[in-house]
This record gives C-alpha cells, structure tokens and sequence, in this order.
C-alpha cells in the first residue's frame, strides 16, 4: 500500500508556462515532505521541502503548497525551462524519523522549447 | 568534491552468485541508507544505518545484507542473487538520522540485472 502516490507518471508543459507536479498521501504522520529531481544516469537531488505546519514554501522558482485536510501538496515551477526537464519524486518523513523517507512513484516533466 | 559514490555503475550476473555493490560517502555523514527504484514504485529502502555498527532493515530488505564496519563505507550484499533483485539501486547519505528535513544525498546509481 504506497502511503505517498503521484498518480500522473508525466507532464508536458511549454518552456516559460507554470508546471504543477501533484502528489498524495495517506498517512498524517508525516510531518515533512520532500521533492527531488532526478536526471537520467543520476541520483536524486534535494529540490525543496516543506514541514507539515506550514502551507506554502518558496525557493526562487519553485513553491511547494501543502493542503493537509485534503493530504495533498504540490510543487509550483514557474517559469518552466527546458533544464527542468526530470522525473521529480515527491516524498514525506515521519515524525519518529527512524526510518527514511518514503517516495512517490515519480512525475516525468518535460518542458518543450 | 562532497559526493556518495558506487560501484560498479552497471552490473549483469547470474541467479545465485553473490556480488557486493560498494557505497562510500566522503561527507562524514553518520546515516547511510540502500534504495531500490523499481517503475511504478519509486523509490523503496532496504536497509539503513544511523551509525557504524548500528543497521536496520527498511520495507524490501529480503535477499539483501549490510554491514557498517566503518563510517564512510556501506556495501550492500546479495548473497544469492535472483532475477527480481533486477533494479537500479541507490545508496544515499546524510548528515545524521533521515527524516525531518535531512537532505538526504544520493550516488549515480548501480543497474543490476539478474539472468
């Protein structure tokens, strides 16, 4: 049973338009969530996070918004460029933080020029 | 440079022959950690270590092992390998126990196929 799901496997969007990455959960343990990047032949990379008693986070180009009664958050990319091109994973952590984060399916994103 | 690396990058064997994938950290981090990205699934854990010594298994840790006998290194072990331990893996650190808001880092990966 995935207690953090991403349900759209991929998005396109136009260079310079917003890009929207969903991602839901089930357990309200959780108390931070997570999103990394991950390009082909790498690792993930940290992008932002965000703590379970706050609704928005900003970093330059990307906003993550947190919806809690609706256990769903999403991260904003505004605006798109091609170097965004990724699959982005969308993660939580609990609040007893033994064990490691627990990761979303993915969202490819790739943004046209 | 601050960086997880792992070996071999790319790795075919056959069912049964233990194989050993390295994972070595140059950032002094205490907490090491094994994934497994599977399509469809993400990202899982299979095994985790908060310290040297001290290892844990995540949510897939069957057919695998760790050890943690030095503080930079955390190899993970197939003793008999089979075709569903095909995956790409991933070793990942950080500064100290995951979760909260620990960034955790993570090396280029290892694709092993299994025949």
């Amino acid at each position: 049973d995935q207690q953090v799901k991403q349900n759209s496997p991929s998005l396109s969007v136009q260079e310079g338009r917003i890009s929207i990455l969903n991602c839901d959960y089930t357990n309200s343990m959780f108390d931070y969530f997570l999103w990394y990047k991950k390009y082909p032949a790498e690792g993930p990379t940290f992008l932002i996070s965000i703590s379970s008693i706050k609704d928005k986070n900003e970093d330059g180009r990307f906003t993550v918004f947190l919806n809690k009664s609706a256990k769903h958050l999403s991260l904003h990319i505004v605006p798109s460029q091609p170097g965004d091109s990724a699959v982005y994973f969308c993660a939580a952590s609990g609040a007893t933080g033994r064990r490691a984060l627990t990761f979303g399916s993915g969202t490819r994103l790739q943004v046209q020029p | 440079e601050a960086q997880v690396t792992q070996n071999p990058r790319y790795l075919i064997t056959v069912t049964g022959k233990k194989l050993t994938v390295t994972c070595s950290q140059n950032m002094n981090h205490e907490y090491m950690s094994w994934y497994r990205q599977d399509p469809g699934l993400g990202l899982r854990q299979i095994y985790y270590s908060m310290n040297v010594e001290v290892t844990d298994k995540g949510d897939v840790p069957e057919g695998y092992k760790v050890s943690r006998k030095e503080k930079r290194n955390f190899p993970l072990i197939l003793e008999s390998p089979s075709p569903n331990q095909t995956s790409l893996y991933f070793c990942a650190s950080s500064l100290s126990r995951a979760g909260g808001n620990e960034k955790l880092f993570f090396g280029s990966g290892t694709q092993l196929s299994v025949l």
